[in-house]
């Protein structure tokens, strides 16, 4: 079975510029959860997206935003990026169902703000 | 609050010996989940192992254990005899069961296994 998939898995932008991230979850993962990571903050939990619809979020501004479509992928976007959105971005998809609770992680996308 | 503590930041080891990673959480969650991830030079996290918090059975797979002690809020990583490719950045992380299904994640303990 393939693992979750990210794309692009390298990007370099412009401060003002706009992103969107892609991520394509393990076949039948319904959940999927976005994850930045930084050497200053670490892993911090961005959003989860289940049946298209956004369950949680973190604390991020607004700049920060996700979506999901009816077969699991999901994107997220991140607009008016600042040097400090550099980071590596993770995504992570779930199986929900009973007794199964372990997110799985793709290979991240490594977003580089100039 | 919940929290992951790593006071780890970076062990090194020679090949073929023992190591221990350490993790403590807090958290107010009667019930939670906790998590070891592996994440190599390619960035990708990978999935070692869960453990709910009403088993505190220790586990092996391996040369892989894990030790639960829900007493002092700690889940252990020891690593037998390891190996270079045991080099990496490990963390610990917590999950409530119930309602946000959002990971807190420790900052890590990266691992140098020299041959």
């Amino acid at each position: 079975k393939a693992g979750v998939t990210q794309t692009p898995r390298y990007l370099i932008k412009t401060r003002g510029q706009q992103v969107t991230l892609s991520c394509s979850p393990i076949s039948g993962h319904r959940s999927v959860s976005w994850y930045q990571q930084t050497p200053g903050q670490g892993l911090q939990f961005l959003f989860e997206y289940f049946s298209e619809t956004q369950r949680n979020k973190g604390n991020f501004p607004g700049r920060f935003s996700g979506r999901q479509f009816s077969n699991s992928r999901s994107e997220m976007n991140v607009s008016t990026l600042e040097l400090g959105d550099s980071a590596l971005y993770l995504c992570a998809s779930r199986l929900v169902l009973a007794g199964s609770y372990e997110q799985y992680f793709g290979p991240g996308t490594r977003l580089t703000v100039t | 609050a919940q929290k992951v503590t790593q006071a780890q930041t970076e062990i090194s080891v020679v090949e073929k010996e023992d190591v221990t990673l350490d993790c403590v959480y807090e958290t107010r969650d009667t019930t939670y989940y906790l998590f070891w991830y592996k994440q190599p030079p390619s960035g990708e996290l990978v999935f070692l192992i869960r453990r709910n918090s009403f088993d505190e059975q220790n586990e092996i797979s391996g040369r892989y254990s894990w030790n639960f002690q829900k007493s002092t809020s700690s889940f252990n990583f020891t690593i037998t005899a390891s190996q270079v490719v045991d080099s990496a950045v490990y963390f610990c992380a917590l999950a409530p069961t119930s309602g946000t299904y959002k990971y807190i994640f420790g900052t890590g303990t990266r691992l140098k296994v020299l041959a």
